[in-house]
């Protein structure tokens, strides 16, 4: 149980344009959800928390215009990095925090690998 | 905020050698502790958590920690690695309803 999924798991696109990455949680109902990012050989780093129905809360320094989340329904959030530049290549990776569950644990997807020419 | 640092960010050994990761963590607050493992082109798994109780989890695969309050350091623990155990090891802890990574350790098991 607790698996979420990430779509697309890699993507390329060119500078300007715009990806829309899906983070989904298929056996359980995820209250909050958590978007990351990793640059190579580093930690991850928190860029926002997504409450399914309410705006998301950006973590200092991460551009709430430039990566749009939307949290729509208790299975489905959406990152989406408009007008993406090459500094913008990074894995993003997703979590999703049970409904529901009383103590803190994560459930992470597999990672999206965006590259952007 | 809380910080998480981990050491030795490159550790290579021989299988059946013993391995100890360290990591320290700042924070004032009742935080939870966790450990996840990331395999070449795979994604994050717990390997164990820490919320409360006794101070030594054990984990999947062989693994354990020990949560020592005084130290503020939650170190992982193997005593003896395969092959397989070939990842990069994150230490993270939440506090303020967010998780906090450390910057992994890249642990890589010569057969």
């Amino acid at each position: 149980g607790a698996v979420v999924s990430q779509h697309p798991s890699r993507v390329i696109c060119k500078s300007g344009t715009s990806v829309k990455i899906e983070c989904r949680s298929l056996d359980f109902q995820a209250t909050t959800m958590f978007w990351y990012r990793q640059f190579p050989k580093q930690s991850l780093m928190l860029m926002a928390t997504s409450n399914e129905g309410s705006k998301a809360t950006y973590e200092q320094g991460v551009e709430k215009d430039k990566f749009l989340i939307n949290h729509a329904s208790l299975t489905l959030s959406t990152l989406t990095v408009t007008s993406a530049h090459p500094e913008d290549s990074s894995f993003y990776i997703c979590s999703a925090r049970l409904k529901g569950l009383v103590r803190y644990e994560q459930y992470f997807g597999p990672g999206t690998r965006l590259t952007v020419t | 905020a809380q910080s998480v640092s981990q050491h030795n960010h490159h550790v290579i050994l021989s299988e059946a050698a013993s391995l100890e990761l360290g990591c320290n963590y700042s924070y004032g607050g009742t935080v939870n502790l966790f450990w996840y493992v990331q395999y070449p082109g795979q994604h994050l798994q717990l390997l164990l958590k820490y919320f409360s109780g006794d101070p030594l989890v054990k984990g999947i695969k062989g693994f354990e920690a020990e949560f020592i309050k005084s130290k503020f350091s939650f170190n992982l623990r193997k005593p003896s690695v395969q092959w397989s155990d070939t990842a990069e090891y994150f230490c993270a802890v939440n506090g303020d309803n967010r998780l906090a990574f450390g910057k992994g350790n890249q642990v890589v098991v010569i057969p």
